[in-house]
């Protein structure tokens, strides 16, 4: 059974703050993941997308991969309170089938 | 490009009666997904369809869930003699080509009372 483990949080961090978001999988032969957004009440919107190990950056998002150490991680830089939200990691479950975690609920305190 | 769409967005009924929902995926995306997500829980994955074939269901899913996409095009997903803990958010995602990227739809928010 594959999985993906996430804090469920909530994880609280100032304004302005880096937020770090942490997912580990059992797959270690995992090669693509995914972040997504999830506002209350509203469905996950993909933020970001990452399949090499190292970083990956877009604005204020930054991904990083260790397939070694089977975790991915999302940086938040510069946290806004329109941040706050539920960050869910998907990792592969077959082909073209993705695994969610639980999220990890974040809340950017202003 | 208008995103995948479903509906209804909310639906609401008594135990024991049967529901269907509908999505439209992204026009040009040939791959189609059914989630099933709770308060406080990731989505569940359900089945997905490859143009108009199913290729995979989830074992946790009962045979009172059956979806179809006749066409290749959109895909429903009906539920038979819903039970209350079927309650949940139904969201469908789409993906197309050789990307892994999934776009989800607002989802329907189903109540069984």
């Amino acid at each position: 059974q594959k999985e993906v483990e996430q804090n469920s949080g909530p994880l609280s961090v100032p304004e302005g703050a880096i937020a770090s978001l942490n997912c580990t999988y059992s797959d270690r032969g995992s090669q693509s993941f995914f972040w997504y957004r999830q506002y209350s009440g509203k469905s996950p919107e993909l933020i970001m997308f990452i399949y090499s190990n190292g970083d990956k950056e877009d604005g204020r998002f930054t991904a990083q991969l260790n397939k070694a150490s089977q975790y991915v991680s999302l940086l938040i830089r510069d946290s806004q309170p329109s941040d706050s939200a539920t960050y869910l990691c998907a990792a592969p479950g077959g082909t073209y089938k993705y695994i969610f975690g639980t999220g990890t609920r974040l809340k950017v305190l202003a | 490009d208008t995103g995948v769409s479903q509906n209804p967005r909310h639906k609401i009924t008594k135990r024991g009666q049967n529901v269907t929902f509908r999505c439209d995926p992204i026009s040009e995306h040939n791959r189609l997904y059914w989630y099933r997500q709770t308060l406080g829980q990731g989505p569940e994955f359900l089945t997905y369809f490859q143009n108009e074939a199913q290729l995979e269901k989830s074992r946790l899913l009962s045979d009172r869930f059956s979806a179809e996409r006749p066409k290749g095009s959109f895909s429903t997903l009906e539920i038979q003699r819903t039970e209350q803990g079927d309650s949940a958010m139904y969201l469908c995602a789409s993906s197309g080509g050789t990307s892994y990227e999934q776009y989800f739809g607002p989802g329907t928010r189903l109540t069984v009372t």
